[in-house]
């Protein structure tokens, strides 16, 4: 069964360190997007992003957070400058456009953590 | 703007019994999805059973219903013959029938007991 696949499960990195997480849609997916769930509360959306460009994005995803599909497969989220506040899971999604039953896929989560 | 409320922080359950998790949400929109995803602590986000708000049906998925009430914005999820493995935080999760942003709940941490 097709899945998502997101590296690294674990990063830990220092503040003001630059972070991509990367992630493996499903691949007649159209649409992709990346959520963040700081420990102990609820799951926030981040960005969506169909046709290669970003289609919605969060109060959260700020000039510090970027998102890139660079060779048709890959779905990356980078963080220029992470803060201390970054920390947290992030989880990538995917869904089809012909997909009636709206149902989003997600990965395992990539778990930051910043010192 | 669409929220959904999950008014129990945690539950908890005797094996082989049934539990009832309250999920309520607002929205302005007729069209729309519903979910309820399952979070055991390997921390990866699995569906659980969806509801298409223009299906009056509940949905049902082996031991896995919802109650949906359409007129009352609920959507609560019932597990029959709870199993140690249903542990795990329960996120209700709506999404607009114009685009796949989800917009989720708190979470119930849902504990069985042996």
């Amino acid at each position: 069964e097709p899945e998502v696949t997101q590296t690294p499960s674990h990063q830990v990195t220092q503040m003001g360190q630059e972070v991509i997480l990367r992630c493996v849609p499903i691949s007649n997916h159209l649409y992709f997007y990346w959520y963040r769930q700081i420990l102990g509360q609820k799951v926030e959306f981040l960005v969506s992003f169909y046709n290669n460009e970003i289609s919605e994005k969060s109060e959260i995803f700020d000039d510090q957070f970027s998102v890139e599909r660079p060779d048709g497969s890959n779905f990356t989220l980078k963080i220029r400058s992470t803060k201390l506040e970054d920390s947290a899971m992030y989880f990538c999604a995917s869904g089809g456009v012909a997909d009636s039953t709206g149902e989003l896929f997600f990965g395992e989560g990539s778990r930051l953590t910043v010192l | 703007a669409q929220t959904v409320t999950q008014s129990q922080p945690e539950m908890s359950v005797q094996e082989a019994e049934t539990v009832t998790l309250s999920c309520t949400y607002d929205t302005s929109e007729s069209d729309y999805y519903l979910f309820w995803y399952k979070q055991p602590p390997s921390r990866q986000m699995i569906l659980v059973i969806r509801q298409e708000a223009y299906k009056q049906q509940n949905a049902t998925e082996n031991r896995f219903s919802v109650n949906f009430q359409k007129a009352a914005k609920s959507f609560s999820l019932k597990i029959s013959d709870s199993q140690l493995g249903d542990a795990a935080m329960y996120f209700c999760a709506y999404r607009s029938a114009r685009n796949y942003q989800l917009i989720w709940g708190a979470g119930t941490k849902l504990i069985i007991k042996p």
